[in-house]
């Protein structure tokens, strides 16, 4: 069975970087065509792709983001870590970790609970 | 960059049809997904590759796509499939490339 879950600060200041940890069981993140990807969705608002990082720590960002993202893996720990960096009030939203489905597919199988990032001063 | 479009809301009554639309250019020639997400939950896979079914979802679930548009259809509307519904595509011919994701469609069961 595969499980997500989101771990992080609920309160960032304005201009901090944000750190985000997604821990996972029921896959490897070392075997072939794994990936896991960080998908926000502020209050009200759809959802946004941020990052996304395969099995061989290939590594895909949102264009209008990839300044402030980067996204990295602890295979040992079955952990993906974003850090988003500047944070702005504009970021304030739920912050959801997803696993890719089978090598192959392009749609999200899996997802955590989200974590709830507050953006203020 | 690729531009998914979802109406912002559908309504329909229980136990009619509803049609949830995601347009795109070109669409038919992209595998769309879709997604359900009931408030304060997280987004769960319904239709995968334009019409496949995960497991546990019912078969009241459809997709269809073609053209520029991909339907997500419900038969037999249930007062739980109230909900918001994401259309999504891994978009790998334009630039930039990425994950995209419609805007969203809020399905009303009256």
């Amino acid at each position: 069975q595969i499980t997500l879950r989101e771990s992080g600060p609920t309160l960032v200041r304005p201009t901090q970087t944000l750190t985000l940890t997604c821990t996972f069981s029921g896959f490897s993140l070392s075997t072939a065509g794994v990936g896991v990807a960080w998908i926000r969705q502020p209050p009200g608002k759809a959802l946004e792709w941020l990052a996304f990082i395969y099995w061989d720590d290939d590594k895909r960002y949102s264009p209008s983001l990839k300044s402030r993202l980067t996204i990295t893996k602890d295979t040992s720990k079955n952990q993906v870590v974003l850090t988003m960096t500047n944070m702005d009030p504009a970021d304030t939203a739920t912050y959801f970790c997803s696993h890719r489905g089978p090598e192959g597919h392009t749609s999200f199988d899996y997802w955590g609970q989200g974590t709830l990032v507050t953006v203020s001063s | 960059s690729y531009v998914l479009t979802q109406p912002p809301s559908v309504s329909v009554a229980p136990g009619e049809t509803a049609k949830i639309t995601c347009g795109g250019n070109n669409i038919g020639s992209k595998s769309v997904h879709w997604y359900q997400q009931r408030p304060g939950q997280a987004p769960v896979l319904v239709i995968y590759f334009d019409s496949d079914r995960p497991s546990g979802i019912p078969e009241r679930f459809s997709g269809s796509n073609s053209g520029n548009t991909a339907t997500l259809t419900i038969s037999r509307v249930e007062a739980g499939d109230e909900a918001d519904f994401y259309c999504q595509v891994w978009d790998t011919s334009s630039d930039p490339r990425g994950i995209i994701f419609g805007g969203g469609t809020k399905l009303t069961v009256l």
